[in-house]
Parts: C-alpha cells; sequence; structure tokens
C-alpha cells in the first residue's frame, strides 16, 4: 500500500525566502508524481508534473525534483511572497495492481509567507 | 478551455438523505476520479470511472457509487449520509490513464447536518 509524507506539516517564513518542501513516498513502482496548491476551501491547482523518469522539473520560481529510488520529492519555491501561501500537496501515481491510475496524496504542508 | 467543473458548489443535506454531485471533466479527457477530502487532510480516493465503468474502487462503503456518461461528465452519488461524510468532494480528470497529470475542479463542500 503506497504511503506518502509530506514534512514539515507547516511553515512560515519571511517573503523572500527561499524554501523547501518535502515529500516521500514508501513504494517506487510509480507513473509520475504531482505537486498541487490548495487555498482555503478551494480545488487543487497543478503546480509541477515529474514523470518517473525524470529527475526535475521547473516552472517560473518552482523546481520540484525526484528521486524514485530513494521514494523522495522536493518541491523547492525560490524568493517566496505573501501570494504563495496555501498549502501545498503530494501526490503520487502508482503503477499496476490495484493502485493503478490512482493518486496517494500526502497530507499536505501549509505555508505561509508574511510580509 | 474550460477544465474540470463541478456542481453544486455548496450543499447541506440532512443526515439519512441522498445526494449527487456532478462533473464534467476537462477537454480531451476520458477518465474521472472522485476524491474526498476532510478538512486538514489530503484528499482520498473514491473511485475511478474509465468508459463508462468503474475501473477503481478506494477503501469508501457502498453508499458512495458512480456512473459516467456516454460524454464522459460523472456523478457521484452517497446513500444514507452521515455526519462523517460531510468533506470537500473533489472531482479530476485526465486524459491519460497512465503517465498523464490530472486535473481538478473546484470542488463541492457538502455538510451534513
Amino acid at each position: 500500500k503506497q504511503e506518502v509524507t509530506q514534512i514539515p506539516a507547516a511553515l512560515s517564513v519571511p517573503e523572500g525566502e527561499n524554501l523547501v518542501l518535502n515529500c516521500s513516498f514508501t513504494d517506487s513502482a510509480i507513473y509520475n508524481l504531482q505537486w498541487f496548491r490548495q487555498d482555503p476551501g478551494k480545488g487543487l491547482t497543478s503546480l509541477l508534473l515529474i514523470q518517473s523518469s525524470q529527475r526535475e522539473q521547473t516552472s517560473g520560481r518552482l523546481n520540484a525534483s525526484l528521486d524514485k529510488s530513494s521514494g523522495r520529492s522536493t518541491l523547492y519555491i525560490a524568493a517566496s511572497q505573501p501570494g504563495d501561501s496555501a498549502t501545498y500537496l503530494c501526490a503520487v501515481r502508482s503503477r499496476g495492481g490495484t493502485s493503478y491510475g490512482k493518486l496517494t496524496f500526502g497530507q499536505g504542508t501549509i505555508l505561509t509567507v508574511h510580509p | 478551455d474550460a477544465g474540470v467543473t463541478q456542481s453544486p458548489t455548496h450543499l447541506i443535506k440532512t443526515r439519512g438523505q441522498q445526494v449527487t454531485l456532478r462533473c464534467s471533466p476537462k477537454s480531451g479527457h476520458d477518465t474521472v476520479s472522485w476524491y474526498q477530502q476532510a478538512l486538514g487532510q489530503g484528499p482520498q480516493f473514491i473511485f475511478q470511472y474509465y468508459e463508462e465503468e468503474e475501473r477503481q474502487r478506494g477503501n469508501f462503503p457502498d453508499r458512495f457509487s458512480g456512473h459516467q456518461f456516454p460524454n464522459y461528465s460523472s456523478e457521484l452519488n452517497v446513500n444514507a449520509l452521515l455526519l462523517g461524510d460531510s468533506a470537500l468532494y473533489l472531482c479530476a480528470s485526465s486524459g491519460d490513464r497512465s503517465i498523464g497529470g490530472y486535473t481538478f475542479g473546484s470542488g463541492t463542500r457538502l455538510t451534513v447536518v
């Protein structure tokens, strides 16, 4: 059974800091890993999708890395801004068996960036 | 290009009632999944539909059922509502059953009183 853990559970930083969010998963048999952002009471916005054959993806100030063999991914946010405040969720799409195609989510990291 | 559309946005039901939530996938997507997200938790997989059939199911009771229509839209039905069913219900669509990313809707907030 795939399990996804995100550390830290919450993070509060001053504006301008570079920060790292961590995600770990127990089963390396994945198709891909996706990072999402969720604003309070809202749906999920996809930030980055990394296929299992890739090592990293970048979009603007965001960079996500994937080490499938060790079951880890990190989301790096450069020069954080108050508008980055949200919950960040990591999800893996598992291969094969009964887990085919579904996403397994971590609990999320609540990020607060204060001016 | 419209993304994933869910309706209604909010719903209040009484314990024991039945509810139907609706989802239209992103244009070009043929696979629809439903997730339940309790406050402060990550989303939990309910089930996935492809070619109008339930292909995969999470650890949810039979009170949770669904349907996919020929136009790929989907419904989630919950019978005999419990207070614990109060949550944000998210619909996600994908155009590739293996390697594609998922696009999520804004969700339906269900409150059971």
